[in-house]
């Protein structure tokens, strides 16, 4: 009954593969978000969806590509990975009609480039 | 431009005791603020929040503070328990509320027995 929910948990790729990572949430919510957490351990937010529709884009390499089939699902597709693209990613959703007063996260990605 | 931070990167507080972490931000835009709890391997779990019409909210153990013409917001944890030990995140918001978090740096609270 995990609330928002993303796969894999680790994921360790080469540089130059294509890889995806998926998040899916049983929260009812509208809009889902992508966050990545640096080797800094900052959290910054990349892209944010509203009943499927992009809200927020910051500025993030175009390699990066979300996909959101529905508003229960954000996926987060990522194309020739470089080194600097290591880093755990986090999936998350609210609620428009609650004033976006919380965000769910999910348990994170930790992407690993080698 | 770092607009939310955490000056402290750890605490350590014995048990019973009380815990507080910092926070400050630069942007007066800012209207919604979020104290978030990290475990190792998990991810951010929301704990409180606080509008910028108030200046103190109240949950159970933790009571957030706020004070907007220092820009400066604090979480008092009292009386501090060991599963309180994770890292604890500030983040904010302005009026696109919590749609756009903007994180601190975090601090890795220690309670010790």
């Amino acid at each position: 009954d995990t609330a928002v929910s993303q796969t894999p948990k680790y994921l360790v790729t080469q540089m130059g593969n294509d890889k995806s990572i998926k998040c899916e949430q049983n929260l009812g919510h509208d809009t889902m978000y992508w966050y990545k957490q640096d080797s800094k351990k900052f959290l910054k937010i990349m892209f944010s969806y509203n009943n499927k529709e992009l809200i927020i884009n910051e500025t993030v390499p175009n390699r990066f590509s979300p996909k959101s089939p529905d508003k229960a699902h954000l996926n987060l597709h990522i194309n020739s990975l470089e080194l600097g693209d290591s880093a755990v990613y986090f999936c998350a959703s609210s609620s428009r009609q609650e004033g976006y007063t919380e965000a769910f996260f999910g348990q994170g990605t930790r992407l690993t480039v080698v | 431009d770092q607009q939310v931070k955490q000056n402290s990167p750890s605490l350590s507080v014995q048990e019973g005791r009380i815990s507080i972490l910092n926070c400050d931000y630069t942007n007066s835009m800012f209207d919604y603020f979020l104290w978030y709890k990290k475990y190792p391997a998990e991810g951010p779990t929301f704990l409180i929040s606080i509008s910028s019409i108030k200046d103190k909210n109240e949950d159970g153990r933790f009571t957030v503070f706020l004070n907007k013409s220092a820009k400066h917001l604090s979480l008092h944890i009292v009386p501090s328990q060991p599963g309180d030990s994770a890292v604890y995140f500030c983040a904010a918001s302005g009026i696109q509320g919590a749609q756009k978090l903007v994180f601190g740096q975090g601090t890795r609270l220690t309670i010790n027995p």
